[in-house]
């Protein structure tokens, strides 16, 4: 049973530039989050997609955006890119109101 | 707001034995589940334990336990019989329940266990 898996696991970019980060959530799950973690910090909610829709939305601007394809899989998008954006990008996979979250080892993002 | 504070930054523990994390939380809900996770140095975070808060029963995994104390807002997680695989960062965090879908997580408790 594979769990959630993200790609890239490293990537480096300069400011200005946008990137796609994707994830593929555990076999049997529906919803998909994001979230970003910057160094020492905890995860910091992005958002949330259920049925190919954005369900919620934590404080982050119009940059992110995101995607759920009928797969399930998701992506998330980050246009204009900041040297703050710099982090470790996860992706969390859930099914229904089970309250538990199963998250991918993540994608760090280092902006030049 | 919804807000979980951890006030250890670090921590250390001896191998064998027994280490106790502080977490307390804010929320103006009733309904609502509490989460530690363990967060390796391979990056991957791992659910280490569950609370419900409607349950008063405090919750445990084996050598993993929690201390619930809902009027104080706090929940505490205790680690007995320390192993080296123990060292982690270790993340509180709270959903509501049922509205909820995000998490709010603490800044985290970086744990040693030393040999």
């Amino acid at each position: 049973d594979a769990g959630v898996t993200q790609s890239p696991t490293h990537l480096i970019k300069t400011r200005g530039q946008q990137v796609t980060l994707r994830c593929s959530p555990k076999s049997g799950h529906d919803t998909v989050s994001w979230y970003q973690q910057a160094l020492g910090q905890g995860p910091q909610f992005i958002f949330q997609y259920y049925e190919e829709e954005e369900r919620q939305r934590g404080n982050f601007p119009d940059r992110f955006s995101g995607h759920q394809f009928p797969n399930y899989s998701s992506e998330l998008n980050v246009n204009a890119l900041l040297l703050g954006d710099s982090a470790l990008y996860l992706c969390a996979s859930s099914r229904g109101e089970t309250g538990e979250l199963f998250f991918g080892e993540g994608s760090r993002l280092t902006v030049l | 707001a919804q807000t979980v504070t951890q006030s250890q930054p670090e921590m250390s523990v001896q191998e064998a034995e027994t280490v106790t994390l502080s977490c307390t939380y804010d929320t103006s809900e009733n309904n609502y589940y509490l989460f530690w996770y363990k967060q390796p140095p391979s990056r991957q975070m791992i659910l280490v334990i569950r609370q419900e808060a409607y349950k008063q029963q405090n919750a445990t995994e084996n050598r993993f336990s929690v201390n619930f104390q809902k009027a104080a807002k706090s929940f505490s997680l205790k680690i007995s019989d320390s192993q080296l695989g123990d060292t982690a960062m270790y993340f509180c965090a709270f959903t509501t329940f049922p509205t909820g879908n995000q998490f709010y997580f603490g800044t985290g408790t970086s744990l040693t266990v030393i040999p």
